[in-house]
């Protein structure tokens, strides 16, 4: 199965919000509630933003916000603050294999 | 401290092999899933394997099949990922990975990565 599909960029000013996509099929993103959304600042290890779609594990801002339509789950970052920049994956359980989106770069401008 | 510490990676000639570890301390190990997940320098995370509480059942990508082996010891709190065959594009930093949802790929604990180089 091929990886999900995400957009390579996004951008926005501070305080704005900006909405990244993750498209993937009816047998992925469109059959289970099993979105994840991961923050990932090169030489880091990633860290888990978003859950089953729209939960926040404990100590993420309310800021983020996970969302999803048929066969794409969509983050929000909404208040963008200068340490939001960094790239953002989706993954989604598909069975018995798991799948990442390519990933996005987050600039705040 | 709950913490993941991946170790074994170096240098390999193509066509050889390695075997990765995951240290877990801080938490109770046998109870959940666990994921390897690899990047490649300079592209995207690509998950490789999973691995159920009690290692009874485990899945891997396409790309690594046949060739890559997860396993657990409980007792020692470990994880751990066999590569053979090793090829190329098979250099990357691999993560070992806590799922907090069944096998969903929720991962919320990550370790810092170990540097595989595939080359001759």
């Amino acid at each position: 199965q091929s990886a999900l599909t995400q957009p390579p960029s996004a951008s926005g000013a501070p305080g704005q919000s900006v909405t990244i996509s993750c498209t993937g099929t009816s047998s992925d993103v469109g059959a289970y509630n099993y979105v994840s959304w991961f923050q990932h600042h090169p030489g880091k290890a990633p860290k888990l933003m978003i859950y089953e779609v729209t939960k926040r594990p404990s100590g993420v801002p309310d800021r983020f916000s996970g969302s999803k339509s048929g066969n794409t789950a969509s983050l929000t970052v909404s208040g963008l603050q200068a340490e939001d920049e960094a790239d953002y994956y989706c993954s989604s359980y598909a069975g018995n294999k798991v799948l990442f989106g390519g990933g996005t770069k987050l600039t705040v401008l | 401290e709950v913490q993941l510490v991946e170790s074994g990676g170096g240098l390999v000639q193509p066509g050889g092999s390695l075997r990765l570890s995951c240290t877990a301390s801080g938490f109770t190990f046998s109870n959940h899933w666990m994921h390897w997940v690899r990047q490649v320098p300079g592209k995207g995370l690509e998950w490789v394997s999973r691995i159920i509480p009690d290692g009874s059942g485990t899945s891997y990508a396409d790309s690594v099949k046949g060739r890559f082996t997860i396993s657990r010891d409980n007792a020692k709190n470990t994880l751990y990922l066999q590569m053979n065959s090793l090829r190329d594009e098979d250099t990357a930093v691999y993560y070992c990975a806590r799922d907090e949802v069944y096998g969903s790929g929720s991962c919320g604990l990550w370790g810092q990565g170990t540097l595989v180089t595939v080359s001759s």
